[in-house]
Protein backbone atom coordinates (compact mmCIF):
# COMPACT_ATOMS: atom_id res chain seq x y z
CA UNK A 1 0.00 0.00 0.00
CA UNK A 2 0.95 3.51 -0.85
CA UNK A 3 1.78 5.74 2.14
CA UNK A 4 2.93 9.33 2.64
CA UNK A 5 4.83 10.94 5.42
CA UNK A 6 5.30 13.93 6.26
CA UNK A 7 8.02 14.24 9.27
CA UNK A 8 7.08 17.65 10.26
CA UNK A 9 4.18 18.37 12.53
CA UNK A 10 4.74 22.34 12.55
CA UNK A 11 7.03 24.81 10.75
CA UNK A 12 7.12 28.40 11.47
CA UNK A 13 8.29 31.33 8.99
CA UNK A 14 9.02 35.10 9.16
CA UNK A 15 6.91 36.89 6.72
CA UNK A 16 8.61 37.76 3.03
CA UNK A 17 10.86 34.32 4.10
CA UNK A 18 11.02 31.32 2.26
CA UNK A 19 10.11 27.70 3.97
CA UNK A 20 10.20 24.45 2.97
CA UNK A 21 8.01 21.79 3.73
CA UNK A 22 9.17 18.07 3.43
CA UNK A 23 7.15 14.74 2.17
CA UNK A 24 7.97 11.63 1.43
CA UNK A 25 6.16 8.87 -0.09
CA UNK A 26 6.45 5.01 -0.53
CA UNK A 27 5.15 3.21 -3.95
CA UNK A 28 6.50 0.92 -5.83
CA UNK A 29 4.53 2.16 -9.27
CA UNK A 30 6.18 4.30 -11.80
CA UNK A 31 3.22 6.69 -12.92
CA UNK A 32 1.47 8.08 -10.20
CA UNK A 33 1.03 12.39 -9.42
CA UNK A 34 1.81 14.25 -6.07
CA UNK A 35 0.10 16.74 -5.00
CA UNK A 36 0.08 19.75 -2.48
CA UNK A 37 -3.53 20.83 -0.65
CA UNK A 38 -3.49 23.57 1.75
CA UNK A 39 -6.52 23.65 4.68
CA UNK A 40 -6.79 27.29 5.99
CA UNK A 41 -9.00 27.37 9.19
CA UNK A 42 -12.06 27.28 7.40
CA UNK A 43 -11.61 23.87 6.39
CA UNK A 44 -11.53 23.90 2.82
CA UNK A 45 -8.63 21.87 0.70
CA UNK A 46 -7.24 24.31 -1.80
CA UNK A 47 -4.71 22.44 -4.51
CA UNK A 48 -1.60 24.32 -4.35
CA UNK A 49 0.53 22.65 -6.66
CA UNK A 50 0.21 18.70 -8.69
CA UNK A 51 3.06 16.96 -10.05
CA UNK A 52 3.14 14.27 -12.99
CA UNK A 53 6.08 11.49 -12.01
CA UNK A 54 6.60 11.04 -15.05
CA UNK A 55 7.69 14.67 -15.62
CA UNK A 56 11.22 15.57 -14.97
CA UNK A 57 10.58 19.60 -14.79
CA UNK A 58 9.70 20.53 -11.17
CA UNK A 59 6.14 22.21 -10.93
CA UNK A 60 5.65 25.65 -10.07
CA UNK A 61 2.51 27.92 -9.02
CA UNK A 62 3.60 31.69 -8.94
CA UNK A 63 5.62 31.93 -5.44
CA UNK A 64 4.88 27.77 -4.99
CA UNK A 65 7.45 25.32 -6.11
CA UNK A 66 8.18 21.39 -5.69
CA UNK A 67 11.33 19.72 -5.63
CA UNK A 68 10.50 16.24 -6.63
CA UNK A 69 13.56 13.94 -6.11
CA UNK A 70 11.86 10.77 -8.13
CA UNK A 71 14.76 8.25 -7.38
CA UNK A 72 14.01 9.58 -3.54
CA UNK A 73 10.34 9.51 -3.60
CA UNK A 74 10.89 12.93 -2.13
CA UNK A 75 8.52 15.65 -2.98
CA UNK A 76 8.80 18.93 -0.93
CA UNK A 77 7.48 22.66 -1.15
CA UNK A 78 9.14 25.37 -1.33
CA UNK A 79 7.06 28.89 -0.06
CA UNK A 80 8.87 31.89 -1.48
CA UNK A 81 8.01 35.37 -0.08
CA UNK A 82 6.14 33.74 2.84
CA UNK A 83 2.94 35.95 3.25
CA UNK A 84 0.44 35.82 6.54
CA UNK A 85 -2.37 34.40 4.43
CA UNK A 86 -0.09 31.18 3.99
CA UNK A 87 -0.78 30.25 7.60
CA UNK A 88 -2.58 26.87 7.06
CA UNK A 89 -2.13 22.79 7.39
CA UNK A 90 -0.11 21.78 4.84
CA UNK A 91 -1.31 17.99 3.31
CA UNK A 92 1.24 16.17 0.77
CA UNK A 93 -0.78 13.82 -1.37
CA UNK A 94 0.06 10.99 -4.13
CA UNK A 95 -2.70 9.14 -6.54
CA UNK A 96 -1.91 6.53 -8.69
CA UNK A 97 -2.54 6.82 -12.12
CA UNK A 98 -5.29 4.80 -13.03
CA UNK A 99 -7.16 6.35 -16.15
CA UNK A 100 -9.25 8.95 -14.36
CA UNK A 101 -10.72 9.69 -11.12
CA UNK A 102 -7.72 8.78 -8.76
CA UNK A 103 -8.24 7.95 -4.79
CA UNK A 104 -5.85 10.18 -2.91
CA UNK A 105 -3.66 9.60 0.09
CA UNK A 106 -2.74 11.65 2.03
CA UNK A 107 -0.19 12.52 4.73
CA UNK A 108 -0.95 13.49 8.57
CA UNK A 109 -0.13 17.38 7.57
CA UNK A 110 2.22 20.23 8.81
CA UNK A 111 0.96 23.34 10.57
CA UNK A 112 2.63 26.35 9.04
CA UNK A 113 2.59 29.24 11.06
CA UNK A 114 3.36 32.62 9.69
CA UNK A 115 4.98 35.59 11.82
CA UNK A 116 4.36 39.08 11.32
CA UNK B 1 -18.89 28.47 -11.78
CA UNK B 2 -20.48 27.03 -8.89
CA UNK B 3 -17.86 25.04 -6.14
CA UNK B 4 -18.49 21.74 -4.47
CA UNK B 5 -20.83 22.51 -1.97
CA UNK B 6 -21.85 20.37 1.24
CA UNK B 7 -24.54 20.18 3.75
CA UNK B 8 -25.19 20.14 6.53
CA UNK B 9 -22.07 22.22 7.59
CA UNK B 10 -21.95 20.62 11.45
CA UNK B 11 -24.05 17.97 12.66
CA UNK B 12 -24.60 16.47 16.31
CA UNK B 13 -25.90 12.70 16.63
CA UNK B 14 -25.97 9.93 19.10
CA UNK B 15 -24.18 6.63 19.15
CA UNK B 16 -26.18 3.92 17.30
CA UNK B 17 -28.18 6.90 14.89
CA UNK B 18 -27.62 6.65 11.51
CA UNK B 19 -26.53 10.17 9.36
CA UNK B 20 -26.97 11.08 5.46
CA UNK B 21 -24.23 13.81 4.31
CA UNK B 22 -24.97 15.68 1.21
CA UNK B 23 -22.58 16.94 -1.26
CA UNK B 24 -23.18 18.86 -5.33
CA UNK B 25 -20.11 18.24 -7.37
CA UNK B 26 -18.47 21.16 -8.92
CA UNK B 27 -20.60 22.03 -12.41
CA UNK B 28 -19.13 19.93 -14.94
CA UNK B 29 -18.04 17.29 -12.89
CA UNK B 30 -18.78 13.57 -12.75
CA UNK B 31 -16.78 12.06 -9.89
CA UNK B 32 -17.16 12.30 -6.09
CA UNK B 33 -15.01 11.21 -3.86
CA UNK B 34 -15.78 11.21 0.21
CA UNK B 35 -13.03 11.34 2.78
CA UNK B 36 -13.26 11.32 6.70
CA UNK B 37 -10.44 13.48 8.71
CA UNK B 38 -10.27 12.84 12.09
CA UNK B 39 -8.69 15.22 14.67
CA UNK B 40 -5.03 16.45 13.68
CA UNK B 41 -4.95 13.33 10.54
CA UNK B 42 -4.68 13.52 7.04
CA UNK B 43 -8.22 12.83 5.07
CA UNK B 44 -8.86 9.33 4.55
CA UNK B 45 -10.26 7.80 1.41
CA UNK B 46 -13.69 6.41 2.10
CA UNK B 47 -15.17 5.70 -1.60
CA UNK B 48 -15.66 7.50 -4.82
CA UNK B 49 -18.36 7.66 -7.28
CA UNK B 50 -18.50 8.23 -10.84
CA UNK B 51 -21.61 8.19 -13.24
CA UNK B 52 -23.94 6.79 -10.21
CA UNK B 53 -21.32 3.96 -9.80
CA UNK B 54 -19.14 2.66 -7.45
CA UNK B 55 -15.57 3.11 -8.01
CA UNK B 56 -13.22 2.09 -5.72
CA UNK B 57 -13.53 2.00 -1.86
CA UNK B 58 -11.43 2.38 1.25
CA UNK B 59 -11.22 0.29 4.14
CA UNK B 60 -14.32 1.56 5.64
CA UNK B 61 -17.25 -0.76 6.61
CA UNK B 62 -20.29 -1.92 5.07
CA UNK B 63 -21.86 0.54 7.07
CA UNK B 64 -20.70 3.34 5.37
CA UNK B 65 -22.26 3.61 2.20
CA UNK B 66 -22.84 6.15 -0.92
CA UNK B 67 -25.27 7.09 -3.44
CA UNK B 68 -24.69 9.43 -6.64
CA UNK B 69 -27.19 11.17 -8.23
CA UNK B 70 -28.23 11.65 -11.99
CA UNK B 71 -26.71 15.15 -11.47
CA UNK B 72 -23.72 13.40 -9.60
CA UNK B 73 -24.31 14.82 -6.65
CA UNK B 74 -24.14 12.65 -3.77
CA UNK B 75 -24.68 11.36 -0.48
CA UNK B 76 -22.93 9.70 2.33
CA UNK B 77 -24.55 7.52 4.47
CA UNK B 78 -23.44 6.14 7.96
CA UNK B 79 -25.37 3.76 10.31
CA UNK B 80 -25.07 2.45 13.26
CA UNK B 81 -22.67 5.54 14.37
CA UNK B 82 -20.04 5.15 16.37
CA UNK B 83 -17.70 7.37 18.44
CA UNK B 84 -15.16 7.10 16.29
CA UNK B 85 -17.11 8.45 13.42
CA UNK B 86 -16.72 11.87 14.56
CA UNK B 87 -14.77 13.90 12.02
CA UNK B 88 -14.96 15.97 9.12
CA UNK B 89 -16.17 14.16 6.13
CA UNK B 90 -15.08 15.82 2.84
CA UNK B 91 -16.29 15.73 -0.12
CA UNK B 92 -14.21 16.17 -3.62
CA UNK B 93 -15.49 16.46 -7.47
CA UNK B 94 -13.32 15.81 -10.24
CA UNK B 95 -13.77 15.68 -14.16
CA UNK B 96 -13.16 12.06 -14.00
CA UNK B 97 -12.32 12.76 -18.02
CA UNK B 98 -8.23 12.04 -17.82
CA UNK B 99 -5.25 11.10 -15.29
CA UNK B 100 -4.24 13.21 -12.42
CA UNK B 101 -7.78 15.08 -12.70
CA UNK B 102 -7.71 17.22 -9.60
CA UNK B 103 -9.85 16.91 -7.15
CA UNK B 104 -11.79 19.53 -5.71
CA UNK B 105 -12.95 19.89 -2.48
CA UNK B 106 -15.95 21.11 -0.31
CA UNK B 107 -15.79 22.91 3.22
CA UNK B 108 -16.87 19.59 4.60
CA UNK B 109 -18.98 18.93 7.27
CA UNK B 110 -18.12 18.21 11.09
CA UNK B 111 -19.87 15.20 12.59
CA UNK B 112 -19.73 15.24 16.01
CA UNK B 113 -20.98 11.75 17.75
CA UNK B 114 -21.78 11.36 21.53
Amino acid sequence: AQTVTQSQPEMSVQEAETVTLSCTYDTSESDYYLFWYKQPPSRQMILVIRQEAYKQQNATENRFSVNFQKAAKSFSLKISDSQLGDAAMYFCAYALAQGGSEKLVFGKGTKLTVNP
Amino acid sequence: ETGVTQSPTHLIKTRGQQVTLRCSSQSGHNTVSWYQQALGQGPQFIFQYYREEENGRGNFPPRFSGLQFPNYSSELNVNALELDDSALYLCASSAGSREGDTQYFGPGTRLTVL
